[in-house]
């Protein structure tokens, strides 16, 4: 079945430790997003990315960086200059980048700092 | 980037009572759309209404528009346990701008 898949689902990380988020997405999907959940918040966008090898960055950028090597692959660094990074991560893909493209995620990862 | 208000922030009912939702925004929007999220779940994608239509139905959901009062609703009709989740308005402006409200809350009691 096609969908997008995120891992891991649960990570822990100390402080100032770099990690990385994979999401990777059979769909044939052209855009890739990522987009953070705060808890009782809706989802904002760090980073996209429309084609292969182009990204953008979204409204809360800074401390994450990305890439996008392959159109099934798009996965996200949470550095250490993210200074507040215990939150949910939510990967999702569309057909296109056009207007109005219908979103498709994954089940999400769950990034704790101690 | 202006995002959608939904309202109520929180909503109880009871199991086969109808659940109205409402999103509001201020500026013009391309269309919107609705998602749900289970809790600690991925959003799945529920309906999509663009900003020439006044309302579209999918099963038990029914979606309208209104462009002159920048209002949108989302009626759940004969409510199950299996709808309690939160739902988000999700405003179109532009290619690539896709902005979440902070959702609305539901819970379906038997």
């Amino acid at each position: 079945d096609g969908g997008i898949t995120q891992s891991p689902k649960y990570l822990f990380r100390k402080e100032g430790q770099n990690v990385t988020l994979s999401c990777e997405q059979n769909l044939n999907h052209d855009a890739m997003y990522w987009y953070r959940q705060d808890p009782g918040q809706g989802l904002r966008l760090i980073y996209y990315s429309q084609i292969v090898n182009d990204f953008q960055k979204g409204d809360i950028a800074e401390g994450y960086s990305v890439s996008r090597e392959k159109k099934e692959s798009f996965p996200l660094t949470v550095t250490s200059a993210q200074k507040n990074p215990t939150a949910f991560y939510l990967c999702a893909s569309s057909k296109t980048g056009g207007i109005g493209g219908e979103l498709f995620f994954g089940e999400g990862s769950r990034l704790t700092v101690l | 980037s202006q995002q959608g208000e939904e309202d109520p922030q929180a909503l109880s009912i009871q199991e086969g009572e109808n659940a109205t939702m409402n999103c509001s925004y201020k500026t013009s929007i391309n269309n919107l759309q609705w998602y749900r999220q289970n809790s600690g779940r991925g959003l799945v994608h529920l309906i999509l209404i663009r900003s020439n239509e006044r309302e579209k139905h999918s099963g038990r959901l029914r979606v309208t528009l209104d462009t002159s009062k920048k209002s949108s609703s989302l009626l759940i009709t004969a409510s199950r346990a299996a709808d309690t989740a939160s739902y988000f308005c999700v405003l179109i402006q532009g290619a690539q701008k896709l902005v979440f409200g902070q959702g609305t809350r539901l819970t379906i009691n038997p």
